[in-house]
């Protein structure tokens, strides 16, 4: 496609429960990564995936947080039990590989857990 | 890990003055510093991106300068217009980690027609 896409566009969910939150990089782009952004801060990084492959995953914040990326296209971002300090916006990104550092970012997922 | 600070937090100007956000950052093995403008209800995208064996750089109406000394880099906006309002963000990458990104708390820019 010709952005980043990334499903649902809002999540709200009841706190304990379990969700995933989907992302569609741009065609042709094997990086892949996950920030979470809360409001009024910047993006932080979540994970990497280089090809199928998490390259980097240091930024998830506890075992509660997993994401796959199977074909090394689709990801899935999944937040199991979740909590209400979970709630914020989760953004997807994509870049080429080659030294380009440039990320394209889609619009996010904002997540509230009520 | 890398830890990066940026100022103004708001910053209001008049249509067609210049508008001037910095950063500093506390890893010297830095070396990429991106800036990203986002709009509201979207993601952050990319405006211009400066590495670290570079001083300056310009595009248009908007350039970068870095000050690898001091660990701190600025973004210029001249003869600024209403659609540059937006939420501003820096960030930096660390050597070695060169795909993740530290990204600093933003600067809501407000240009006053």
């Amino acid at each position: 496609g010709a952005g980043v896409s990334q499903t649902p566009s809002n999540k709200v969910t009841e706190k304990g429960k379990y969700v995933e939150l989907r992302c569609d990089p741009i065609s042709g782009h094997t990086a892949l990564y996950w920030y979470r952004q809360s409001l009024g801060q910047g993006p932080e990084f979540l994970i990497y995936f280089q090809g199928t492959g998490a390259a980097d995953d240091s930024g998830l914040p506890n075992d509660r947080f997993f994401a796959v990326r199977p074909e090394g296209s689709v990801s899935t971002l999944k937040i199991q039990r979740t909590e209400r300090g979970d709630s914020a916006v989760y953004l997807c990104a994509s870049s080429q590989t080659g030294g380009s550092y440039g990320y394209t970012f889609g619009s996010g997922t904002r997540l509230t857990v009520v | 890990g890398e830890n990066v600070e940026q100022h103004p937090s708001t910053l209001s100007v008049q249509e067609g003055d210049s508008a001037v956000i910095k950063c500093t950052y506390s890893d010297s093995a830095s070396n990429y510093f991106p800036w990203y403008k986002q709009e509201l209800g979207k993601g952050p995208q990319l405006i211009i991106d400066i590495r670290s064996n570079v001083g300056e750089k310009k595009d248009q109406r908007i350039a970068v300068t870095l000050n690898k000394t001091a660990k701190h880099f600025s973004l210029h906006i001249t003869e600024t217009q209403p659609e540059d309002s937006a939420v501003y963000f820096c960030a930096a990458s660390l050597s070695g980690s060169a795909r993740q990104l530290t990204f600093g708390s933003g600067t809501q820019l407000t240009v006053l027609p």
